[in-house]
């Protein structure tokens, strides 16, 4: 079946330090992938998407880029801010439309 | 991009008492909505499909006599948590695709006392 699986953490990390979250995915044919963040106490908001293989989503100095030969989409960061400190999480959707597989999310704290 | 509204964004009831969470998508139309339920290690697990027209699908495991969802139109799903019990106690978040995107709520912390 789909899946996606995602480092758990907690990642702690001193500002501008530079971030890897990993994710990889399972799935037949050609996925959409996702990265959602949540800050505390909120939803999920879109950080970044990809359709396609080697499409490079990025927002916010983040990016990810559709690996199909790895089945992966890492998350990196070059410099992280205190701001950043966040669960993220890894998605995939196989059809448009179509709920939405999540992996288990990764905490991520930054120190000043 | 789109925006999804939830309410309210906290409810404490007693238990035995039901509690209504509204999902509306706000600047686009949803033929399809879904709940999710958020436990306290981070993990969402989908609950149901809503529906517009139509009877939501629930996942395995889910009870659709307890957790009742209706789809009244293109822009609104409500859930509906029937005789809560504080297991019921968690944060449930709806979300919307719109396009190949899916938008989610703010999330509703429900406590059951």
């Amino acid at each position: 079946g789909n899946s996606v699986t995602q480092m758990e953490g907690p990642v702690t990390l001193s500002e501008e330090a530079f971030l890897t979250i990993n994710c990889t995915y399972t799935a037949t044919g050609y996925p959409s992938l996702f990265w959602y963040v949540q800050y505390p106490g909120e939803g999920l908001q879109l950080l970044l998407k990809a359709t396609k293989a080697d499409d490079k989503g990025s927002n916010k100095g983040f990016e990810a880029t559709y690996r199909k030969e790895t089945t992966s989409f890492h998350l990196e960061k070059g410099s992280v801010q205190v701001s950043d400190s966040a669960v993220y999480f890894c998605a995939l959707v196989r059809n448009p439309g179509t709920a939405l597989i999540f992996g288990k999310g990764t905490t991520l704290s930054v120190s000043s | 991009g789109a925006v999804v509204s939830q309410h309210p964004s906290r409810v404490i009831c007693k238990s035995g008492t039901s509690v209504k969470i509204e999902c509306r998508s706000l600047d686009f139309q949803a033929t399809t909505m879904f709940w999710y339920r958020q436990f306290p290690k981070k993990s969402l697990m989908l609950m149901a499909t809503s529906n517009e027209g139509s009877k939501a699908t629930y996942e395995q495991g889910v009870e659709k006599d307890k957790f009742l969802i209706n789809h009244a139109s293109l822009t609104l799903s409500t859930l509906t948590v029937t005789s809560a019990h504080p297991e019921d106690s968690s944060f449930y978040i709806c979300s919307a695709p719109e396009a190949d995107t899916q938008y989610f709520g703010p999330g509703t912390r429900l406590t059951v006392l």
